[in-house]
Formats: C-alpha cells, sequence, structure tokens
C-alpha cells in the first residue's frame, strides 16, 4: 500500500535553532515528493518539488533533500524564525493510480521565542 | 489575483441538512479537486475535475457531489450532513492534472455537524 510517514509527530525548538523533519514514503513507482507549509487555519502552501533525479532543493532557510534509493527525504530548516511555526506536510506523488498525491500526516512545529 | 477562495469559512450544520461549499480560482486552471483533513490523517481527495464539465471520484467520494459548469469555479455539495463529515475543506488548484504541477490550495471551510 502507498503510504507516507513523518516523524516527529511533533517538535518544539528555540528561535534560531535548526532542524530536520523526515519523510520516509512507499509509493511507487514515483513522480516526485512535495514538502508543504500549512500555518494553523490556512491552507497548505508549497515549499519545494523535488524529481527522483534532485538530491537537494532549497527555498531561503528552508532546504530539502531526497534519497530516492531509500525513499527517504528530509526538510531541513535553518535558523528558526517564530514564523516557522506550522506543520509540514510531506506528499508524494505517484505515477499510476487513481489518487496520485499521498499526503503525510505532518510535523507541527513551534519555534518558541 | 484572489488565487484559490473558498466560503464559507465556518459552516455548522445539522444531521441531515444540505449545503454547498464553494470554490472559485482566477488563474484558469485546468485541474481543480476537494480535500478533506481530519485529525491525525494526511489530506484525501474528495472528487477531481480536470476541466469544465468533467469530474471524476476521489478517495473518499460518499457523500458528496460535485459539478464543474466553468473553468473558475467548482463547488462541492453535501446531500445530506452526517456527523463523520465534520473536517476541514480544501479545495485546490493546478495548471493541469499531473507532471510536476504547483498545486494551490484555498484558505479553507470548517464544517461542523452536530
Amino acid at each position: 500500500k502507498n503510504q507516507v510517514e513523518q516523524s516527529p509527530q511533533s517538535l518544539i525548538i528555540l528561535e534560531g535553532k535548526n532542524c530536520t523533519l523526515q519523510c520516509n514514503y512507499t509509493v511507487s513507482p514515483f513522480s516526485n515528493l512535495r514538502w508543504y507549509k500549512q500555518d494553523t487555519g490556512r491552507g497548505p502552501v508549497s515549499l519545494t518539488i523535488m524529481t527522483f533525479s534532485e538530491n537537494t532543493k532549497s527555498n531561503g532557510r528552508y532546504t530539502a533533500t531526497l534519497d530516492a534509493d531509500t525513499k527517504q527525504s528530509s526538510l531541513h530548516i535553518t535558523a528558526s524564525q517564530l514564523s516557522d511555526s506550522a506543520s509540514y506536510i510531506c506528499v508524494v506523488r505517484g505515477t499510476s493510480g487513481t489518487y496520485k498525491y499521498i499526503f503525510g500526516t505532518g510535523t507541527r512545529l513551534k519555534v518558541l521565542a | 489575483n484572489a488565487g484559490v477562495t473558498q466560503t464559507p469559512k465556518f459552516q455548522v450544520l445539522k444531521t441531515g441538512q444540505s449545503m454547498t461549499l464553494q470554490c472559485a480560482q482566477d488563474m484558469n486552471h485546468e485541474y481543480m479537486s476537494w480535500y478533506r483533513q481530519d485529525p491525525g490523517m494526511g489530506l484525501r481527495l474528495i472528487h477531481y475535475s480536470v476541466g469544465a464539465g468533467i469530474t471524476d471520484q476521489g478517495e473518499v467520494p460518499n457523500g458528496y457531489n460535485v459539478s464543474r459548469s466553468t473553468t473558475e469555479d467548482f463547488p462541492l455539495r453535501l446531500l445530506s450532513a452526517a456527523p463523520s463529515q465534520t473536517s476541514v475543506y480544501f479545495c485546490a488548484s493546478s495548471p493541469f492534472e499531473g507532471g510536476f504541477y504547483e498545486q494551490y490550495f484555498g484558505p479553507g471551510t470548517r464544517l461542523t455537524v452536530t
């Protein structure tokens, strides 16, 4: 069964610190992997889209990595800010099946001053 | 551009009532979809449309209807609300279905069925 699992479920860090969120997936065949940021009470907003041939992709202080061989991805946040407090959702798009986007349950990040 | 807009933002229904959740986009996107987000679960696809006049079922379509008469609008109808439909509903759009197109999400509608 195609699945996307994220860890940790929740994380609390101090402002200015770095953190790394994990995403493991079993979706196959694989097209691309996306990371979204979802602020409380808002819709998800895209951070990165990575194909199987991309190992690293950055968007400001957000850096995503992908290992298509081990089916693992991570999202690294550098020098965290209070505004980074949100849920981060990993989404894997397959190439077969009707429901091609498989969503993880998210990691809830809280950044404290 | 307003992007993807959804109304209402909040709604409370009694069991058995019907209602329509509105979704509109001004980006001329062909692909639109509806998701529901429940605690402890990833977003799940309810219905989707690849263009005006074309709709299809997603993963959890029971109890919901959709239509797509224009490119801009994609309303979601709850036929007879049930407590199990208490959820946050998101509409999303992208230029086309598939590949590496960005998906843009609306702000969501929080629905409570009592």
